[in-house]
């Protein structure tokens, strides 16, 4: 079975710090990873797409991650602010065409 | 450019009564998606439409669910008759195509709740 775990499943920190959340899934025959942000009572919204060739995708200061071979992905968040406080959810596309979700990151930044 | 639209987005009903959900999805995408997302959870995968096709309906339980999407464009996704545990959020998504895996964008979603 194709399984994705996030770690940690909650994170708070000061505003201004760098953060970085993790990824693992079980199959490392992917397409390709999406992370996204759920903000409470609201549908996703794709921050970032790496795909299964690329080590690395940056937008602004978000920097994502991928090592398939270890099935393990990162996303680093720079100069954290009050605004990136979210759920984050980390989603490889296996082999079978299934995006398949971690439980997520509910990360706070404190002001 | 519009993103993916749902409606309703919140919908209260008592057990045992239909419901309905729409989608419209992002212009020119050809894959629709249906997910699933519990209190707490990662979305779940309900069905996926290529254009007209439904290429993967393993996880819709088919005794109360039901989908559709006439002229490959808006999708809609049926319970009938709904239980105690449909309550949930039910989230569309769209993408241009998933031959080498493109980014799926996601509505807003319907937040149903079963009395």
């Amino acid at each position: 079975k194709q399984e994705v775990t996030q770690i940690p499943a909650a994170l708070s920190v000061p505003e201004g710090e760098n953060l970085v959340l993790n990824c693992s899934f079980t199959d490392s025959a992917i397409y390709n990873l999406q992370w996204f942000r759920q903000d409470p009572g609201k549908g996703l919204t794709s921050l970032l797409l790496i795909q299964s060739s690329q080590r690395e995708q940056t937008s602004g200061r978000l920097n994502a991650s991928l090592d398939k071979s270890s099935g393990r992905s990162t996303l680093y968040i720079a100069a954290s602010q009050p605004g990136d406080s979210a759920t984050y959810l980390c989603a490889p596309l296996f082999g079978n065409e299934k995006l398949t979700f971690g439980t997520g990151t509910r990360l706070t930044i404190i002001p | 450019e519009a993103g993916v639209v749902q409606s309703p987005r919140y919908k209260i009903i008592e057990k045992k009564q239909p419901v309905a959900f729409w989608c419209n999805p992002i212009s020119g995408h050809n894959t629709l998606y249906w997910y699933l997302q519990n209190l707490g959870q990662g979305p779940e995968l309900l069905i996926r439409y290529e254009n007209e096709e439904a290429v993967d309906d393993s996880q819709l339980p088919k005794d109360r669910f039901s989908a559709e999407r006439l002229k490959g464009v808006d999708s809609t996704l049926k319970i009938q008759p709904a239980e105690l545990g449909d309550s949930a959020v039910y989230l569309c998504a769209s993408s241009l195509g998933t031959v080498g895996g493109n980014e799926q964008f996601f509505g807003p979603g319907t937040r149903l709740t079963v009395l």
